[in-house]
């Protein structure tokens, strides 16, 4: 059975503060798909990323970035320079191949002070 | 407009009552889902459904009735409402590797 776990229920941060958002999964399968979505105060959920089980290459766009590790089975999420506008609530997300259902985590929040 | 719609946005009714949640995708996607999202639990599965006419649960299917009858429409009926179903629910939609969320529809059940 796959299983995602956001260890981190809240983060708080002042602005600018680099944040990291750590996400471990479990799987048997040899073939899945990572995910990242953010759910601002507005409650809409928002694609970030998504990586399949053979890309392991880390991902950079703007401010955020994307560690992903078979070897500890995590898919950590860095923002870097956090602003205001960052706060939300970020769910980490695994698919299996074969499935189309998405498995979530509990989710992380993320508190940006200014 | 392409996407994925929910109907409606908010909802209150009373316990024992029927109520029918509506999604509809514009896109012919194969996969439809149906969450739940409550705090302390994340998005939880209800009901998934990989093409018309076939639909199966998942992690908590109980009290709630899919049918999909049409690829675009994927409607989530809770037969007799109770309060532990009063949660956010969000639909949405999968062709290939991206999933596409609805912007939910927040039910309160007193």
């Amino acid at each position: 059975a796959q299983k995602v776990t956001q260890a981190q229920t809240e983060i708080s941060v002042v602005e600018k503060e680099d944040v990291t958002l750590d996400c471990v999964y479990e799987t048997r399968d040899t073939t899945y798909y990572l995910f990242w979505y953010k759910q601002p105060p507005s409650g809409e959920l928002v694609f970030l990323i998504r990586r399949n089980s053979f890309d392991e290459q880390n991902e950079i766009s703007g401010r955020y970035s994307w560690n992903f590790q078979k070897s500890t089975s995590s898919f950590n999420f860095t923002i870097t320079a956090s602003q205001v506008v960052d706060s939300a609530v970020y769910f980490c997300a695994l698919s299996e191949s074969g499935y189309s259902t998405l498995t979530f985590g509990k989710g992380t929040m993320l508190l940006v002070s200014p | 407009d392409a996407g994925i719609t929910q109907s409606p946005r908010y909802k209150i009714t009373e316990t024992g009552r029927q109520v029918t949640l509506m999604c509809h995708q514009t896109w012919s996607h194969s996969y439809m889902f149906w969450y739940r999202q409550d705090l302390g639990h994340g998005l939880r599965l209800i009901y998934y459904s990989a093409a018309a006419d076939i639909t199966d649960k998942g992690e908590v299917p109980d009290g709630y009735v899919v049918s999909r009858s049409k690829t675009e429409n994927f409607p989530l009926t809770l037969e007799s409402a109770t309060r532990s179903q009063t949660s956010v629910y969000f639909c949405a939609s999968r062709q290939d590797r991206e999933a596409f969320f609805g912007q939910g529809t927040r039910l309160t059940v007193v």
